[in-house]
């Protein structure tokens, strides 16, 4: 399996503009996690689905931010618009319930968020 | 509510010695608790579970934990660092469909 995929790996934007970040999980997998790491809050939960439905969003630190998971192969994290303080690596998992490993997560390399 | 706190958010050790990072957790229910490993650049990786069955885990690199109860605590340990262990650790406990993940603890190895 060629694990969690995700896209672009590198992105930098001007303050303002719509950042999307793609994902997708390992085949099979029926929950998929976003999540961001900064120095300095370090690693954060912001949303996790469980097939494809969002079932805890409490993490999402604003309206700016918004995720979709249209199909069990594919989700995206929005940021409209995007801020400096929205630099950050973000991270996307994935897991499987249904072999009762929900919480043996299974990390994508990430995305590397600047935002000048 | 779930919590870990790892104790030394930096430990430094020499190639060949022990190695212990901290862990304390607080649960209101039995707790599920994990290791996970990140090396430079790349996501973060399971290194050891407990998941109440043997209190003392065996992980991948020779890493193990053991879950102590009356210390609320799940210590991770090796008894020989070598170079390629230097990475971030990140403790984590389980809550209710998600993980709680520490402050994570940079462990440097020295020649």
């Amino acid at each position: 399996d060629a694990g969690v995929i995700q896209s672009p790996r590198h992105e930098v934007t001007e303050m303002g503009q719509e950042v999307t970040l793609r994902c997708k999980p390992i085949s099979g997998h029926d929950y998929l996690f976003w999540y961001r790491q900064t120095m300095m809050r370090g690693l954060e939960l912001l949303i996790y689905f469980n097939n494809n439905v969002p079932i805890d969003d409490s993490g999402m630190p604003e309206d700016r931010f918004s995720a979709k998971m249209p199909n069990a192969s594919f989700s995206t994290l929005k940021i409209q618009p995007s801020e400096p303080r929205d630099s950050a690596v973000y991270f996307c998992a994935s897991s499987s319930g249904r072999l009762g490993t929900i919480y043996e997560q299974y990390f994508g390399p990430g995305t590397r968020l600047t935002v000048t | 509510a779930q919590s870990v706190t790892q104790l030394g958010s930096h430990v430094s050790v020499s190639e060949g010695a022990l190695v212990l990072l901290r862990c304390n957790y607080s649960s209101s229910v039995p707790p599920y608790l994990f290791w996970y490993v990140q090396y430079p650049n790349q996501g973060l990786q399971l290194l050891l579970k407990y998941t109440s069955a043997a209190t003392l885990v065996k992980g991948i690199n020779g890493f193990e934990a053991e879950f102590k109860k009356s210390e609320t605590s799940f210590h991770l340990t090796k008894p020989s660092a070598h170079m390629s262990d230097a990475a971030e650790n990140f403790c984590a406990v389980s809550a209710a469909g998600k993980l709680i993940f520490g402050q994570g603890t940079t462990l440097q190895v020295k020649p």
